[in-house]
């Protein structure tokens, strides 16, 4: 079956870069996701890659697939303190063609300090 | 814009009352809709999803049960609630049949049962 794993905390100084790491191990899963989750509320989509992506950037947010591996990576460069919360590791498991549901990892809280 | 929401926000019940979380979304048709629950020290499980009007697709065995009576209404329901029932509840929706699938999530009703 599919499984998603991610370390559950994470800490670091504001300014500096934070790296979540999450495996999954579902091979054909198509599409992976980070979302996130400020406290109280909903997710949040972040970012997405296609497997067929090794590396995605958007701004302070760089995604770093190794598909032999099954590894997924978040890094945010610059980490402040809003970036405090929780982080999700999410893959669409191939099957087939329906309608995409989500595995979610279990999540790494993420607390930045000034 | 397509909008969301859930409610109640949070809830208090004793065990063995029924339970009713409600989830409607404004601003698409006939969208997927998820319903997530978060317990506390787990991650995000999946407990039901719906691609359509009366039809839902359960992905756990639990005392729960969820009714889809109109296209953009979701509905999760118990008969008598126990004690693991405790959590925050998270529904979502999302469109199309395709392996993409961002989901938007709603803000969530936190379950306490007593």
């Amino acid at each position: 079956g599919e499984d998603v794993e991610q370390s559950l905390f994470l800490s670091v100084r504001e300014g500096d870069s934070s790296v979540i790491n999450c495996t999954y191990t579902d091979s054909s899963s198509t599409y992976l996701y980070w979302y996130k989750q400020e406290p109280g509320a909903g997710l949040q989509l972040l970012t997405y890659i296609f497997s067929n992506m090794d590396m995605k950037q958007d701004q302070r947010l760089t995604v770093l697939l190794n598909k032999k591996d099954k590894h997924l990576s978040l890094r945010i460069a610059d980490t402040q303190t809003g970036d405090s919360a929780i982080y999700f590791c999410a893959e669409t498991p191939n099957y087939g063609g329906s309608q995409g549901n989500l595995i979610f990892g279990k999540g790494t809280k993420l607390s930045v300090k000034p | 814009s397509q909008t969301i929401h859930q409610w109640p926000a949070t809830l208090v019940q004793p065990v063995g009352s029924p339970l009713s979380l409600e989830c409607t979304v404004e601003g698409t048709s006939n969208p997927n809709l998820y319903w997530y629950r978060q317990a506390a020290g787990r991650g995000l499980q999946l407990l039901f999803y719906s691609v359509g009007i009366g039809q839902i697709s359960s992905e756990v065995p639990q005392n729960l049960s969820a009714s889809r009576p109109q296209d953009r209404q979701f509905i999760l329901s118990s008969k008598k609630l126990l004690l693991s029932d405790s959590g925050f509840y998270l529904c979502a929706w999302s469109v199309g049949r395709l392996m993409w699938n961002e989901q938007f999530f709603g803000p969530g009703t936190r379950l306490t049962v007593l």
